[in-house]
Formats: C-alpha cells, structure tokens, sequence
C-alpha cells in the first residue's frame, strides 16, 4: 500500500465548476499535508497546506483534513482552464526529513 | 527574491557515464531535498541534507547515486555509470526546515536526465 494515494484521473470538469480532489495517507503519524500543483513539464509549485483538522481556504482554493479517516481533498471553486494540471497531494511526518508524495491527480478543466 | 536553480536544464548521457547535476538552493535555506519524477509518476524521494547534520540517504535507489553539499549551501547529485532506467527529471527543493513545524519546500525547474 503506497503512503500517499490519489486516484490519477484525469478528473475533468467544466468551466466555472467545483473542482473535487482527494488524496488519503496511510501513516498516522502524518502531521502536515501539502497540496503542490504542476504543469505539463513544470516543476510542482506550492497551492497551500493543512496540519488543522477542518477546512482552510485560501481565494478559490480549500483544503479540507480529516484525520479520524486519514484523507486530505482540494477543493477549486469556479474552475478555470489555466487550473488544468496535476495536483500532487504530499504528507509530512514530524519524526521524518521529507515529503511524502501521491502520484498525482490531473484536472482537465473544459471551455 | 531569488528561487532555487538547477543546471543544467537539460542533460543528454551515454549509457555507462557519470554525470553531475546542480542545485542553488534558496538563500538562507537550510534544508534541501533531491526527488526524482519519471515519466508519469509522483516525485520519489533521493536524499535531504538538514544544515550541518548527516544527511538523509534512505531514498537513493543504489550505491551509483551520490550527494553532497558544500558550504550548507550549493548541493551536486552525482550518478555514476548512468542507465537507462535513470532517465528522469530530477528535481531540487529547498526549505527553511522549522523542527516539528510544516516544511514548505519549494522547487527548482529540474534537470531532465536523457541516458541513450
């Protein structure tokens, strides 16, 4: 069982949609959870992060955690086509040194 | 202010050579990460060097990948008689590692590794 998962996709939405994705993490020692997105050919670029269980929003982004089920979502209010790109979700675990990624989701968000 | 470089962008090897790839970490930054991504994967941890403390090699695949950073600043990865299975883009991150805090690491733009 892999540390980090989330289903590849590619999730696709339309304009304008919320955009769902979801990541779940196996070990509960997991303190934090960051959610990175990355362009086709693009290095992964920072969206936000979570270590409160509850949700956390930043503009259209919202991060929800819910330890007691062990599973992370990113949710993207009014999606937009240059939102298209795949989202990795990644854990952090305090007695450890690195992140912990997921594979990766892709969003396809169409006109 | 400055993000994290790598070089080179892109490297392009015969099977059986060395190579060395770069990373500038952001300054003041004390920790700094090598990941691996191929082609349709998720980044696979290498190594983590933390400021003066012995770094973290759990991640690299096999004894033909090396780190090291000098100076607690610039790091070089170096693979040695390169395969093909090495193919990959090979990032760089850095973090201003706070113990037991969240550890927001940011990227370079990778290196893309080509071993023909």
């Amino acid at each position: 069982q892999k540390e980090v998962e989330q289903n590849s996709g590619p999730l696709s939405v339309p304009e304008g949609a919320i955009a769902s994705l979801n990541c779940t993490y196996s070990d509960r020692g997991s303190q934090s959870f960051f959610w990175y997105r990355q362009y086709s050919g693009k290095s992964p670029e920072l969206i936000m992060f979570i270590y409160s269980n509850g949700d956390k929003e930043d503009g259209r982004f919202t991060a929800q955690l819910n330890k007691a089920s062990q599973y992370v979502s990113l949710l993207i209010r009014d999606s937009q086509p240059s939102d298209s790109a795949t989202y990795l979700c990644a854990s952090f675990t305090g007695g450890g040194n690195k992140l912990t990624f997921g594979t990766g989701t892709q969003l396809k968000v169409e006109l | 202010g400055a993000g994290v470089s790598q070089s080179p962008s892109n490297k392009v090897t015969e099977k059986g050579k060395d190579v060395e790839l770069r990373c500038d970490p952001i300054s003041g930054h004390t920790a700094l990460y090598w990941y691996r991504q191929s082609l349709g994967q998720g980044l696979e941890f290498l190594i983590y060097f933390q400021g003066n403390s012995a770094p973290d090699k759990s991640g690299l695949p096999s004894d033909r990948f090396s780190a090291e950073r000098t100076g607690g600043s610039v790091s070089t990865l170096t693979i040695q008689r390169t395969q093909q299975e090495d193919s990959a883009v090979y990032l760089c991150a850095s973090s201003s590692h706070r113990t037991g805090g969240a550890d927001t690491q940011y990227f370079g733009p990778g290196t893309r590794l080509t071993v023909l």
